[in-house]
């Protein structure tokens, strides 16, 4: 089955670096996710992107978050200056069609930690 | 409010027995989807079962099923013969309907119950 792949799998900053992460969703996929999970917690909806803008957002993605499908392939999230608070896991998710029942493929996520 | 809402932070279980996980929604859209996912340990979300509003009958994926109670607004995931591997998080989704579908329409996720099977 066709994957969605997530780089890198662990990411360790400093408060107020930006960061980088970056998911090549699967290839024939229009619309595009990201998620994040703090530990032990559950799967919160960021961000959603189709026809190279976002299509919706949630409270989380602030003016520090920022979404970006720089060629044909990959598929990024920056955080420009990290807190504390944004050490979770990330994930990023693709799906091919605007249909109800079409599921999200998901990447085995970023583990992101700020210190 | 919640719209779904998994009541059952965790739950051990022996091998070989039937589980049932809880979930429950909440929305007024009458088109709509529900999803259950199984995150084990290793991080991963892997899809398993999906159940649509208009479905007239519950779903079935091999060991999994979905108890689809409409009227109740409850989506239950059934595994029967439980197995060892099925240790892990387990997390019940809905995407709304919202008419275009143009997009947006990611997964609403509860927050998950904590499933381990013991020997």
């Amino acid at each position: 089955e066709p994957e969605v792949t997530q780089t890198p799998s662990h990411q360790v900053t400093q408060m107020g670096q930006e960061v980088i992460l970056r998911c090549v969703p699967i290839s024939n996929h229009l619309y595009f996710y990201w998620y994040r999970q703090i530990l032990g917690q559950k799967v919160e909806f960021l961000v959603s992107f189709y026809n190279n803008e976002i299509s919706e957002k949630s409270e989380i993605f602030d003016d520090q978050f920022s979404v970006e499908r720089p060629d044909g392939s990959n598929f990024t999230l920056k955080i420009r200056s990290t807190k504390l608070e944004d050490s979770a896991m990330y994930f990023c998710a693709s799906r091919g069609i605007a249909a109800l029942n079409e599921k999200l493929f998901f990447g085995s996520g970023t583990q992101l930690s700020v210190l | 409010a919640q719209k779904i809402t998994q009541t059952q932070p965790g739950m051990f279980v022996q091998e070989k027995e039937a589980v049932t996980l809880d979930c429950t929604y909440d929305t007024s859209d009458p088109s709509y989807g529900l999803f259950w996912y199984k995150q084990p340990s290793s991080g991963e979300m892997i899809f398993l079962i999906y159940q649509g509003s208009y479905d007239q009958q519950n779903a079935t994926e091999g060991r999994y099923s979905l108890n689809f109670q409409k009227a109740r607004k409850s989506a239950n995931l059934v595994i029967s013969a439980s197995q060892l591997g099925d240790s892990a998080m387990y997390f019940c989704a809905m995407r709304e309907g919202r008419g275009s579908g143009g997009g947006a329409d990611g997964l609403t996720f509860g927050k998950g119950t904590h499933l381990i099977i013991q020997p």
